[in-house]
């Protein structure tokens, strides 16, 4: 089974910290995602990375940056946190047509 | 621009009766839909997805969906559905190699 691990389950920070959050796969996917998700809003793609060091931005990139060095990793950063992106943050890796999801980091920004 | 709808908020059934979860789609070209269900502090499970060939697709749990090109509709269904079924729903459609998302359904089966 494609497995999707994110660092944290839950992460509580203050206002202007930088905050990372980690993503993990092990089946070898070339292509990683980062979402945020918010009620009424469905999911909304931050960035995604299509191989090591590659990156596009999705739809809501402001205030968020990416890094992938290694092809399993893909790390969201918020560089000064605000309280506007408190949210589920879920992360996935894609094989074909398909998209398998980690288990989401709640963060709150406070 | 290429988009899903859901046009409800909620959906409410008893145990036994059929569930049909509703999904529109707005797509140049061939659509790729999916559908993807979310159970309470986890992450996205893929049901099922519609590339190409027959129209009802069939899923995991027992699920299935239909495509109508002409009604640009995919929705979701389930004969008989559970309480274990009481998830958010949501329909996604494939744009280049990302999915752009509905706002999510909310499932609620009442025993």
């Amino acid at each position: 089974d494609v497995k999707v691990t994110q660092s944290s389950r839950y992460l509580v920070k203050r206002t202007g910290e930088k905050v990372f959050l980690e993503c993990v796969q092990d089946m070898d996917h070339e292509n990683m995602f980062w979402y945020r998700q918010d009620p009424g809003l469905g999911l909304r793609l931050i960035y995604f990375s299509y191989d090591v060091k590659m990156k596009e931005k999705g739809d809501i990139p402001e205030g968020y940056s990416v890094s992938r060095e290694k092809k399993e990793r893909f790390s969201l950063i918020l560089e000064s946190a605000s309280t506007n992106q408190t949210s589920m943050y879920l992360c996935a890796s894609m094989f074909r047509y398909e998209q398998y999801f980690g288990p989401g980091t709640r963060l709150t920004v406070t | 621009a290429q988009s899903v709808a859901q046009p409800e908020d909620q959906v409410n059934v008893a145990e036994g009766n059929p569930l049909t979860v509703k999904c529109t789609y707005s797509v140049s070209g061939n659509p790729y839909l999916f559908w993807y269900v979310q159970y309470p502090n986890r992450g996205l499970q893929f049901l099922l997805k519609y590339i190409t060939g027959d129209n009802l697709v069939k899923g995991s749990y027992g699920f299935e969906a239909e495509f109508n090109k002409s009604q640009t509709s995919f929705h979701l269904k389930k004969p008989s559905a559970l309480v274990s079924d009481s998830a958010l729903y949501f329909c996604a459609v494939r744009v280049l190699y990302k999915l752009s998302f509905g706002a999510g359904t909310t499932v609620t089966v009442r025993a």
